[in-house]
């Protein structure tokens, strides 16, 4: 079975500061890893994936994440908040058919101006 | 390349009735999953198909069904709908290629709301 722990509902930061979502999965089999982003009244999208490959994962919009098998962990960081990043973020994880994907409860991220 | 469309993006139906919600999935993407999306229990896997059959499903109950069409178009069916089911409907569809091509990129959704 697998599962996702997003720490945090909420986050609350200041422009210009440091994004830090924080994420832990569980996964009895070699996990794929994601992080999507929803804003209002919209679908979600792809920020990054962990496939097997890089264990730090760069992704759209300034994002990364590092998959950290030790500590089962896959945190979303970005150096400098941006007054758009304010939205809905989801980690979400699968087994490598990737035909069922479990998501997290999500953290909404908002930026103090 | 035009990405995932969801048709209709609102709907509102009656306790009882039965609803179908259709989602046409990226060109060339075979598999197409949906998701149900409320406030209380956030995004729950619905069911997954590829190539016309369905490969993987959550734990709804049988009144939640689906289908998939040969140009891999895929529609889910709501029959006797519930209050509970008023959510976001999120369709997403993927490569499911070997070299990497897994994630899935989702629609906007379908609205549906059950009065």
């Amino acid at each position: 079975a697998q599962s996702v722990t997003q720490l945090g509902s909420h986050v609350s930061v200041s422009e210009g500061a440091l994004v830090l979502l924080r994420c832990n999965y569980s996964s009895s089999v070699p996990p794929y890893l994601f992080w999507y982003v929803q804003y209002p009244n919209q679908g979600l999208q792809l920020l990054l994936k962990y496939t097997s490959a890089a264990t730090l994962v760069k992704g759209i919009n300034g994002f990364e994440a590092e998959f950290k098998k030790s500590e089962t962990s896959f945190h979303l960081t970005k150096p400098s908040a941006h007054t758009s990043d304010a939205a809905e973020y989801f980690c979400a994880v699968s087994d490598r058919s990737a035909s069922k994907i479990i998501f997290g409860s999500g953290t909404r991220l908002s930026i103090r101006p | 390349k035009a990405g995932v469309t969801q048709t209709p993006r609102y709907l509102i139906k009656t306790r009882g009735q039965q609803v179908t919600l259709s989602c046409s999935p990226i060109s060339g993407h075979r598999s197409v999953s949906w998701y149900q999306q409320t406030p209380g229990q956030g995004l729950q896997f619905l069911f997954e198909y590829f190539s016309e059959t369905q490969r993987n499903k959550g734990n709804f109950p049988g009144r939640f069904s689906g289908r998939q069409f040969s140009n891999s178009r895929s529609e889910m069916n709501v029959s006797t709908l519930e209050l509970g089911d008023s959510a976001l409907y999120l369709c997403a569809s993927s490569l499911q290629s070997g070299t990497g091509g897994y994630e899935q990129y989702f629609g906007p959704g379908t609205r549906l709301t059950v009065t």
